[in-house]
């Protein structure tokens, strides 16, 4: 399967503590994005990469969240001292954007975060 | 403050018949906006995208986009159950023409038999 991949999917965790997501891109992708759900709404948007280089970063984005895509390849994304507040799906998503072609995102099957 | 607004439904829609869904949105500057669908507990899937004013068909789903009025909309015709799912309206942020999508709350669309 060449999708985005995320891993873990579930991920139950007590206030406090800190988690990492890991997500893989599709492999030619060069934009790689973080986002977040919770539910009723919409996907927000956390941060996203272009190969190694963040290039924006949402104000939803607190000081205990931090992003990383080391290569230019996979990405994880950390929250520290979680709060109930974190509780939600973590969606990563990649795109291929090239030239004036248009950037079509992709996602990947989210990982979900309860935070108890 | 940029905003992509849906109705939340849900809407109903007898098998067989059209889904109308509707998105507006805020930034006048926007260029590309996508229609995702999300079934509940999984993530969204791309449906369509459209960048040009007017009517974008694939398969039994259009797209139709007017810059002008800021709307853009998504009809599904010969419903099915299987179209029964939330549909996320997408705009990207002008800040990046090819980068980030601001998303609506999406509309719940239940198709009945």
């Amino acid at each position: 399967d060449t999708g985005v991949s995320q891993n873990p999917r579930h991920k139950i965790t007590k206030r406090g503590q800190n988690v990492t997501f890991r997500c893989d891109p599709i492999s030619e992708h060069n934009r790689l994005y973080w986002y977040r759900q919770t539910l009723g709404q919409g996907p927000e948007f956390l941060t996203y990469f272009q190969n190694e280089a963040q290039l924006e970063k949402s104000r939803l984005l607190s000081d205990r969240f931090s992003a990383e895509r080391p290569k230019g390849s996979f990405s994880t994304l950390e929250i520290q001292r979680t709060e109930q507040g974190d509780s939600a799906m973590y969606l990563c998503a990649s795109s291929l954007v090239k030239g004036s072609s248009g950037n079509t995102i992709y996602f990947g099957e989210g990982s979900w975060l309860t935070v108890v | 403050q940029k905003e992509v607004e849906q109705n939340s439904g849900p809407l109903s829609v007898p098998e067989g018949a059209i889904a109308s869904l509707n998105c507006t949105y805020s930034d006048r500057g926007s260029q590309s906006f996508f229609w995702y669908r999300q079934y509940s507990g999984k993530s969204p899937e791309l449906i369509m995208f459209i960048y040009s004013n007017g009517d974008k068909e694939d398969g039994r789903f259009t797209a139709q986009l007017n810059k002008a009025s800021q709307y853009v909309s998504l009809l599904i015709r010969d419903s099915q159950p299987s179209d029964s799912a939330t549909y996320l309206c997408a705009v990207t942020a002008t800040t990046d023409s090819w980068g980030t999508l601001q998303f609506g709350a999406g509309t719940q669309v239940v198709v009945t038999p």
